[in-house]
């Protein structure tokens, strides 16, 4: 247990349906960050978050909208997803937003878009 | 663009074997290197956070050196275990991002066998 958590651990869902993935952590830190693998590519960074504001958005597509309410929980809601967005979906969070702090990650959510 | 190699891709080796991959990453701008274990179905687990050159770091039998001139990190394993199969992951970060964007490489899976 990492102290991050992922719901749902998987997906699948329509190129026309709307949904949100969740991730919460337990540990008091004040950095989220969105994560993306896609089959044989490295993790790709895709937003971050410190103290709920939004600091990077990693030339992400507009179909993918982040929201981060509070510092505890980090949301990634999907719309009109194609084939290709079909991958794992990590979340992290860290203590800070300083390169040297070690990122903690949840489990991942496996995305199917059919 | 940033690029991150790590060789081998994949490495199997017999217990009681020793062991070590290479982490490749620009050698300017350096600002910190990240290395993380993942075993299947599991999370990313932070390893090492080595920010100076000739940084060494251990933790138990893995221990990680670290060169900012010629670019590149070592990661040795000594006396494999069948529980140290995993993908092991650096992620690189340049000054000035001015937060944590770690760049990943695609990794080296390790396979100990009994």
């Amino acid at each position: 247990e990492t102290g991050v958590t992922q719901t749902p651990r998987h997906l699948v869902m329509g190129m026309t349906n709307k949904k949100s993935l969740k991730c919460e952590q337990h540990l008091g830190h004040n950095a989220m960050y969105w994560y993306k693998q896609s089959a044989k590519k490295p993790l790709e960074l895709m937003f971050v978050y410190s103290l709920e504001e939004r600091v990077e958005n990693n030339s992400v597509p507009s179909r993918f909208s982040p929201e981060c309410p509070n510092s505890s929980h980090l949301f990634l809601h999907l719309h009109t997803l194609q084939p290709e967005d079909s991958a794992l979906y990590l979340c992290a969070s860290s203590q800070g937003t300083g390169p040297f702090y070690e990122q903690y990650f949840g489990p991942g959510t496996r995305l199917t878009v059919t | 663009i940033l690029n991150v190699e790590q060789s081998p891709q994949s490495l199997h080796v017999q217990e009681g074997d020793s062991t070590n991959f290479t982490c490749s990453f620009p050698s300017s701008n350096f600002y910190a290197l990240h290395w993380y274990r993942w075993e299947t179905a599991k999370s990313p687990e932070a390893l090492f956070v080595m920010t100076l050159n000739g940084d060494e770091k251990k933790k138990g039998r893995i221990s990680a050196t670290l060169n900012t001139k010629e670019g590149y990190s070592y990661l040795y394993i000594k006396g494999s275990q069948p529980e140290d199969s995993a993908t092991y992951l650096c992620a690189f970060i340049s000054w000035g991002t001015g937060f944590q964007k770690l760049v990943f490489g695609t990794g080296t899976r390790l396979l100990v066998s009994p």
